[in-house]
């Protein structure tokens, strides 16, 4: 079946400091990524997507690598500001299957000033 | 451009009531899907609507249903509820476009069950 698993949070990081989330993803098709982000009180916002193996998806400074060989998803930032502080969800849609999404649980991030 | 809006942004209801939550999608989109969100989680998919019809449905009983509209505005509809449907309930929009079909989200209504 198809799943993502995301690193578990929170992940406290100081500004200017290099973001990795990592997320990993099993699928039975071919499925293209996402990276969604939660700001407190709101739905949920496209970030970044990835279509294909070796895609790079990429947004504001974030960057995801679609690595087929290794599953994964990794959302990363060389230097993030307090302004990211949100939740970071990574998700894949089954085309095969109506498009649905299947997202990982979130990764809560903070960024201290 | 009007994003996804849906109303209202907060509930609460009692044991064995129903609910109805509304949804109108962004403009020029015709598909409209809904998501469960309980807390500290991440979205979990209950059906998606096409043409007015389901066209998908995840793992959620029967008693809850939905509706698409010709203006592809949706309900979705709980009936008996329990106290584990209390989560923010998450509507998504998007336009059938094949490989890479994005989702634009609504902020939720927040369902409290007691």
């Amino acid at each position: 079946g198809n799943s993502v698993t995301q690193m578990e949070g929170p992940v406290t990081l100081s500004e200017e400091a290099f973001l990795t989330i990592n997320c990993t993803y099993t699928a039975t098709g071919y499925p293209s990524l996402f990276w969604y982000v939660q700001y407190p009180g709101e739905g949920l916002q496209l970030l970044l997507k990835a279509t294909k193996a070796d895609d790079k998806g990429s947004n504001k400074g974030f960057e995801a690598t679609y690595r087929k060989e290794t599953t994964s998803f990794h959302l990363e930032k060389g230097s993030v500001q307090v302004s990211d502080s949100a939740v970071y969800f990574c998700a894949l849609s089954d085309r095969g299957n109506f498009n649905k999404f299947y997202f990982g649980s979130g990764t809560k991030l903070n960024v201290k000033p | 451009e009007t994003g996804v809006t849906q109303s209202p942004t907060h509930l609460i209801k009692t044991r064995g009531q129903q609910v109805t939550l509304r949804c109108s999608s962004q403009s020029g989109h015709n598909t409209v899907s809904w998501y469960q969100q309980a807390l500290g989680q991440g979205p979990q998919f209950i059906f998606q609507y096409y043409r007015e019809e389901e066209n998908g449905r995840g793992n959620f009983p029967p008693r809850f249903s939905g509706l698409q509209f010709p203006n592809y505005s949706s309900e979705l509809n709980v009936n008996a509820l329990e106290l584990d449907d209390s989560a923010l309930y998450l509507c998504a929009s998007s336009l059938r476009e094949g490989v890479g079909e994005k989702l634009f989200f609504g902020s939720g209504t927040q369902l409290s069950v007691l």
